[in-house]
């Protein structure tokens, strides 16, 4: 079975703070795939970032970087100088290759100016 | 533009009263889902589908059917919605291509209240 955990239920900070989003996942299967996706206030899911199980390469994306460990299963999202157009619901959700996606809780970023 | 449709959504009912939300897309993608979202759960999968005439059980499938008859089309269908029904709705669709990334495309949800 799948797991993803996403341990922080809500983080607050305040503009312009790096903040790191925790994501654990648990799976048998060696080749899988891992996402985030962000959930604005407005209610639609936009996807982020995919990472494949191969592919231990961090990724830096403007102010948004990865950080995928398989030795610990984790795939840490952090934002750097956060803004308040950041606020939204965080998702991390794992695919293990057949095309069924479970998904983490999710994290709800509040970002105050 | 590749997208992925929902109707309506949002749609405020009463108990038992049969509906279907529609879901389409329009990139050829062979495996098409529904989730249902609710505080502090999550996405939860209710049924997908790996191709037309193919369909399973997600985690959440009580109360719900699905048919796929058409690639594009994979409607969810409540014969008899209930108050604990209520909660936004996503369909998505993926293609299963083996260097796809697995990737799913959501439709923008559909919020449904059941009274």
């Amino acid at each position: 079975a799948q797991k993803v955990t996403q341990a922080q239920t809500e983080i607050s900070v305040v503009e312009k703070e790096d903040v790191t989003l925790d994501c654990v996942y648990e799976t048998r299967d060696t080749t899988y795939y891992l996402f985030w996706y962000k959930q604005p206030p407005s209610g639609e899911l936009v996807f982020l970032i995919r990472r494949n199980s191969f592919d231990e390469q961090n990724e830096i994306s403007g102010r948004y970087s990865w950080n995928f460990q398989k030795s610990t299963s984790s795939f840490n999202f952090t934002i750097t100088a956060s803004q308040v157009v950041d606020s939204a619901v965080y998702f991390c959700a794992l695919n293990p290759g057949y095309s069924t996606l479970t998904f983490g809780k999710g994290t709800m970023l509040l970002v105050s100016p | 533009e590749a997208q992925v449709t929902q109707n309506p959504r949002y749609l405020i009912t009463v108990t038992g009263k049969k509906l279907t939300v529609t879901c389409s897309q329009n990139m050829n993608h062979e495996y098409m889902s529904w989730y249902r979202q609710d505080p502090g759960l999550g996405l939860r999968q209710i049924y997908y589908s790996m191709n037309v005439e193919v369909t399973d059980k997600g985690d959440v499938p009580e109360g719900y059917k699905v048919s796929r008859k058409e690639k594009r089309n994979f409607p969810l269908i409540l014969e008899s919605p209930s108050p604990n029904q209520t909660s936004l709705y996503f369909c998505a669709s993926s293609p299963l291509y083996r260097d796809s990334g697995r990737e799913q495309y959501f439709g923008p949800g559909t919020r449904l209240t059941v009274t």
